[in-house]
């Protein structure tokens, strides 16, 4: 089980934020995070807890092993509005979390 | 370049089955999981269940087991789901998506489907 937190933030442009999310049990490094923007299909930003996926722009950080993760955008811009997962792919099923809904004040 | 094209929207009557396709396409299709994915209108990601198109080896949630069957032609590199005894809590976007080093680096479109009588 991922425990995501929290369910919804609001900063401001140019902020630097952050997302967790806690597993049940030891998952190593074996965590994924996701962007989905509204209307849009899932992205991957993160693998294996810190990697950068192709592409993503590097305010997007990903650090933690065994059971607790965080998600930091720094400088946080317009078209970062989406919620976020995070996902475990230690052992099935791959369980994700409930997201978190970020928004700009 | 890696796509993962899947099947149009399907509407479907509550008992009825669905055979969703997702035709993967830039890469070698028998040498990754093909993981799918539901998503029901504004609520999040849930996990269905992951195969290995190289030798038909599945895995599924609990949850799915009995609802959702994974199946794969390499011949066409084509995963599909089929889901069964439909009701309306089958409503939802269902993706499929690739996986790479225990991560989802492709995503297909989405298919949705509606159950409704």
């Amino acid at each position: 089980q991922m425990n995501q937190s929290p369910s919804s933030l609001s900063a401001s442009l140019g902020d630097t934020i952050t997302i967790t999310c806690h597993a049940s049990q030891n998952i190593n490094v074996w965590l994924s995070w996701f962007q989905q923007k509204p209307g849009n299909i899932p992205k991957l930003l993160i693998y294996k807890a810190s990697n950068l996926h192709t592409g993503v722009p590097s305010r997007f950080s990903g650090s933690g092993s065994g059971t607790g993760f965080t998600l930091t955008i720094s400088s946080l811009q317009p078209e970062d509005i989406a919620t976020y997962y995070c996902q475990q792919g230690q052992s099935f099923p791959f369980t994700f979390g409930s997201g978190t809904k970020l928004d700009i004040k | 370049q890696v796509q993962l094209q899947q099947s149009g929207a399907e509407l479907a009557r509550p008992g009825a089955s669905v055979k969703l396709s997702c035709k993967a396409s830039g890469y070698t299709f028998t040498s990754y999981w093909m993981q799918w994915v539901k998503q029901r209108p504004g609520q999040g990601l849930e996990w269905i269940g992951t195969i290995y198109p190289g030798d038909g080896n599945t895995r599924y949630t609990q949850k799915f087991k009995g609802k959702a069957t994974l199946t794969a032609d390499k011949s066409s590199s084509t995963a599909f789901m089929q889901l069964s005894n439909l009701t309306s809590e089958d409503s939802a976007v269902y993706y499929c998506a690739r996986e790479y080093d225990v991560a989802m680096d492709y995503w297909g479109q989405g298919t949705s489907v509606t159950v409704s009588s």
